[in-house]
């Protein structure tokens, strides 16, 4: 089946630790993106990426940081730079003529 | 101007009514436009793409759209319970670099 994957689905982050997201898509899609929602909030954009070996800053890219060496793979790391991280993190992504555009299952952070 | 401007809600309609969500844009070069749903706690679902002027039917969900006046509708007939959501209408890039969101409407359909 074709998809976009998240894992994990939960995270658990201790205050000044790194933690890396991972978003996998098997739907040849050029396009993909980082998105994260707080507790009834509309979604705020991190990072997103064209094509590979290259990304821009979203609104709010302060704190993290992402890589896309692969067509199918965007990780997304949190930085102790991230004074608050918990939230709930989307990945999504789209062929480059934007027919249509999917949304991982999301990963729900949690610093402890 | 947002680029995209939806009204937050809450949108309350009782069972069985028509619910009528809007949403406008600032890019005139948009050419296609996309509605999600997203229930609480889950990650948005693609319900409804349009590309062209007009209306363009799929089962309860009727998209509209009118690039002149730069607006997108989604319109819900015979409202359920399970209904009840947040519906984000989004332009993927045209003149823009980037798949852009509204901050999504949320409707409550009342028993």
């Amino acid at each position: 089946d074709g998809g976009i994957t998240q894992s994990p689905k939960y995270l658990f982050r201790k205050e000044g630790q790194n933690v890396t997201l991972s978003c996998e898509q098997n739907l040849n899609h050029d396009a993909m993106y980082w998105y994260r929602q707080d507790p009834g909030q509309g979604l705020r954009l991190i990072y997103y990426s064209q094509i590979v070996n290259d990304f821009q800053k979203g609104d709010i890219a302060e704190g993290y940081s992402v890589s896309r060496e692969k067509k199918e793979s965007f990780p997304l790391t949190v930085t102790s730079a991230q004074k608050n991280p918990t939230a709930f993190y989307l990945c999504a992504s789209h062929t480059g003529t934007a027919i249509e555009a999917f949304f991982g299952q999301g990963t729900r952070l949690t610093v402890v | 101007q947002k680029e995209v401007e939806q009204n937050s809600g809450p949108l309350s309609v009782p069972e069985g009514a028509i619910a009528s969500l809007n949403c406008t844009y600032s890019d005139r070069g948009s050419q296609s436009f996309f509605w999600y749903r997203q229930y609480s706690g889950k990650s948005p679902e693609l319900i409804m793409s349009i590309y062209s002027n007009g209306d363009k039917e799929d089962g309860r969900f009727t998209a509209q759209l009118n690039k002149a006046s730069q607006y997108v509708s989604l319109l819900i007939r015979d409202s359920q319970p399970s209904d009840s959501a947040t519906y984000l209408c989004a332009v993927p890039p045209g003149t823009a670099s980037k798949l852009t969101f509204g901050t999504g409407t949320r409707l409550q359909v009342t028993l």
